[in-house]
Parts: structure tokens; C-alpha cells; sequence
């Protein structure tokens, strides 16, 4: 139980362009949704926070014009990066955590390259 | 703020051997504790976890961690590694009422000698 998929895997686009990341819970609600941003041998950074049906809560320093999420539905989240730029290459990853559940459960990641 | 600290940025054991990872949090209450762990590329994994009573939490994998209240600690433990615990740890720390937000480690990277 508990599992989070993430789509795509990774994803290589052009500079200015805009690029969607799906994150679906497969066998639970998520009440709760968070996207990270990983750089290569670092932590994990919380970019935002998403309540379904309600706007995300975004991290001191996170663009939110820029770093659009939507969670739509219980078992949907989407991050889309808009006019995206080189420096938006990184490793996203969302987690889950179902109704009143304090547990994260994490996606694989996506590998983001802007060209 | 809280924070998390992981002491040990690479660790290097030969399988067979036993493990300990460190993890030291800085908070006024207990908090809730997690030990995930990835594996290059990948998403995180949950080992185990800590939100109250027993203080020895046991996880999957073998896995096992302590909860030191007076340490403010919560290290990991395996008696023996096997090469494909190879792979990145990162302990990370939850509020109470704080809307499940985690604040983690910066991680230890585990290689096993084989």
C-alpha cells in the first residue's frame, strides 16, 4: 500500500517552454501533496505544499507564478514549470500523505533538463 | 527552527559489517522521526518511523532505530549490511500540527565493500 507514482520519469525540454509533472496516489487519498526539488548529491527542498482543493502554499523563495500546482482531485497533483530555464533542471519529487496520516510517501522523481 | 543534522556525510562499511547512521534533531517537543532511504535516481524510500512509546522502532530491511530523548537523537542500525544497502539515508523531522511538513537531513551516503 501506500504507493506514489510520478509522470514522466524524466523529461528533457527547450528553454521558454512549459513542462507538466503528474503525481498520482494509486491506493490512498492525499488529502496533502508536497513537491521537492533535489539537487545532484543534496537534500531534498520543499517547494510547496498542495491541499486538494485548495491553492498550494509555497516555500519562502519559490516562485509560485513560475512553479504552478494544481490538486485537483484526491489522488492528483500537478507541478508544471513554466517558461522553463536551464536552472529549473533538477530532480522533482512529490510525496503523499492520506487523511490525518503524519507519513509521507514518496514518487520516484522526475528528471527535469532544460535545454 | 528546526533542524536536522546527519553528522556523517559518507560512510563506507564491508558488508557483513554492522551499521550505525546518526541523526540528531533540534526541537522543544518530540517530534515525529523518519528514516528514509534512496537509492541513485530514485524517490525516497520509508524505512521507519517514530511518533510515540517504544523507543526501538523496528523497520523493514533489517532496519532498526532508537529514539534517545535526552540525545535529541535517532540513529540508525543494521547488525550486518548487505551490499545492496548501498544507497543515500536521510533522517527528517515532522511537527506536531505542522501540517506534516518535513525538515530533513542533509543525508549519508552509505557504500558497501564487498
Amino acid at each position: 500500500g501506500a504507493v506514489v507514482s510520478q509522470h514522466p520519469s524524466w523529461v528533457i525540454c527547450k528553454s521558454g517552454t512549459s513542462v507538466k509533472i503528474e503525481c498520482r496516489s494509486l491506493d490512498f487519498q492525499a488529502t496533502t501533496m508536497f513537491w521537492y526539488r533535489q539537487f545532484p548529491k543534496q537534500s531534498l527542498m520543499l517547494m510547496a505544499t498542495s491541499n486538494e482543493g485548495s491553492k498550494a502554499t509555497y516555500e519562502q523563495g519559490v516562485e509560485k507564478d513560475k512553479f504552478l500546482i494544481n490538486h485537483a482531485s484526491l489522488t492528483l497533483s500537478t507541478l508544471t514549470v513554466t517558461s522553463a530555464h536551464p536552472e529549473d533542471s533538477s530532480f522533482y519529487i512529490c510525496s503523499a500523505t492520506g487523511e490525518g496520516g503524519e507519513t509521507q510517501y514518496f514518487g520516484p522523481g522526475t528528471r527535469l533538463l532544460v535545454l | 527552527a528546526q533542524s536536522v543534522t546527519q553528522p556523517d556525510i559518507h560512510i563506507t562499511v564491508s558488508e557483513g559489517a554492522s551499521l550505525e547512521l546518526r541523526c540528531n534533531y533540534s526541537y522543544g517537543a518530540t517530534p515525529y522521526l523518519f528514516w528514509y532511504v534512496q537509492s541513485p535516481g530514485q524517490g525516497l524510500q520509508l524505512l521507519l518511523k517514530y511518533f510515540s512509546g517504544d523507543t526501538l522502532v523496528q523497520g523493514i530491511k533489517g532496519f532498526e532505530a532508537e529514539f534517545k530523548r535526552s540525545q535529541s537523537s535517532f540513529n540508525l542500525r543494521k547488525p550486518s549490511v548487505h551490499w545492496s544497502d548501498a544507497a543515500e539515508y536521510f533522517c527528517a523531522v515532522g511537527l506536531t500540527g505542522g501540517g506534516n511538513k518535513l525538515t530533513f537531513g542533509t543525508g549519508t551516503q552509505l557504500k558497501v565493500e564487498l
